[in-house]
C-alpha cells in the first residue's frame, strides 16, 4: 500500500540553524500539507500546497518557514533560522484531491529538537 | 470556525470491554469529521470519517462512530477492546471550503489484561 514517507526521522539542530524536512507524498496525490505537534499539545496545521503554490497557511507559518516541491516527488519544509520553540514533531500529509472530504494520509513524522 | 474537544486525555479499558472515546465539535457550517489513530513511532492513520452520508460510520479494526448533530458529537466506540488498540486517538474536523484538519488534543488509550 502506498504511504507517505518522511526523512529524517529525528533531527537535532542548534538554534539559528536552517533545517530542511523532507517528505515524499503518495505519488498520484495532488494536495500536500505540513502539520506539527509540540510535545503535549494538539496537532496544528501549518500549510497546504497545491499546484505548486501555497493554498493556505496558519499564523504559525511566518517568514521563517517555506515549502517547496523541488521535483516530481519530494515536498520540503524549510525553517530558515530555528528557534527553541520550533522543537516539535512535524508531520507531512497528502490527499488525492482538494475536497475537504478527502482523506489526508500522514507520514510517520520528523522529530525536530532545537538546542 | 471549526474546533473539536476530546474529553479525557487518558482512558484505561480492560481487554474485552467497551471502548468509548468522546469528541464534540463546533462548526459554523456542516462539518466533516475524522478519527485518526497513532501507534507508537508511526504516523496518523485514518480510522473512519463522516462526510454527510450515513450518520453511523464504520471504520477499520471494528471501530465505529455516530454523528449526532443535536449533540454536536462524534464519539468513537468499539464493543470489545483488544490489546492492539493501545494507541493515541485524535478527532479532527474539516468543512467545505477548508483544506485543513483541526485536531483535538488526543486521547491516549491503555488496554489492561
Amino acid at each position: 500500500e502506498p504511504e507517505v514517507t518522511q526523512t529524517p526521522s529525528h533531527q537535532v539542530t542548534q538554534m539559528g540553524q536552517e533545517v530542511i524536512l523532507r517528505c515524499v507524498p503518495i505519488s498520484n496525490h495532488l494536495y500536500f500539507y505540513w502539520y506539527r505537534q509540540i510535545l503535549g499539545q494538539k496537532v496544528e496545521f501549518l500549510v497546504s500546497f497545491y499546484n505548486n503554490e501555497i493554498s493556505e497557511k496558519s499564523e504559525i507559518f511566518d517568514d521563517q518557514f517555506s515549502v517547496e516541491r523541488p521535483d516530481g516527488s519530494n515536498f520540503t519544509l524549510k525553517i530558515r533560522s530555528t528557534k527553541l520553540e520550533d522543537s516539535a514533531m512535524y508531520f507531512c500529509a497528502s490527499s488525492p484531491g482538494t475536497s475537504a472530504q478527502e482523506t489526508q494520509y500522514f507520514g510517520p513524522g520528523t522529530r525536530l529538537l532545537v538546542l | 470556525a471549526q474546533s473539536v474537544t476530546q474529553l479525557g486525555s487518558h482512558v484505561s479499558v480492560s481487554e474485552g470491554a467497551l471502548v468509548l472515546l468522546r469528541c464534540n465539535y463546533s462548526s459554523s457550517v456542516p462539518p466533516y469529521l475524522f478519527w485518526y489513530v497513532q501507534y507508537p513511532n508511526q504516523g496518523l492513520q485514518l480510522l473512519l470519517k463522516y462526510t454527510s452520508a450515513a450518520t453511523l460510520v464504520k471504520g477499520i479494526n471494528g471501530f465505529e462512530a455516530e454523528f449526532k448533530k443535536s449533540e454536536t458529537s462524534f464519539h468513537l466506540t468499539k464493543p470489545s477492546a483488544h490489546m492492539s488498540d493501545a494507541a493515541e486517538y485524535f478527532c479532527a474536523v474539516s468543512a467545505p471550503g477548508w483544506g485543513k484538519l483541526q485536531f483535538g488534543a488526543g486521547t491516549q488509550v491503555v488496554v489492561t489484561p
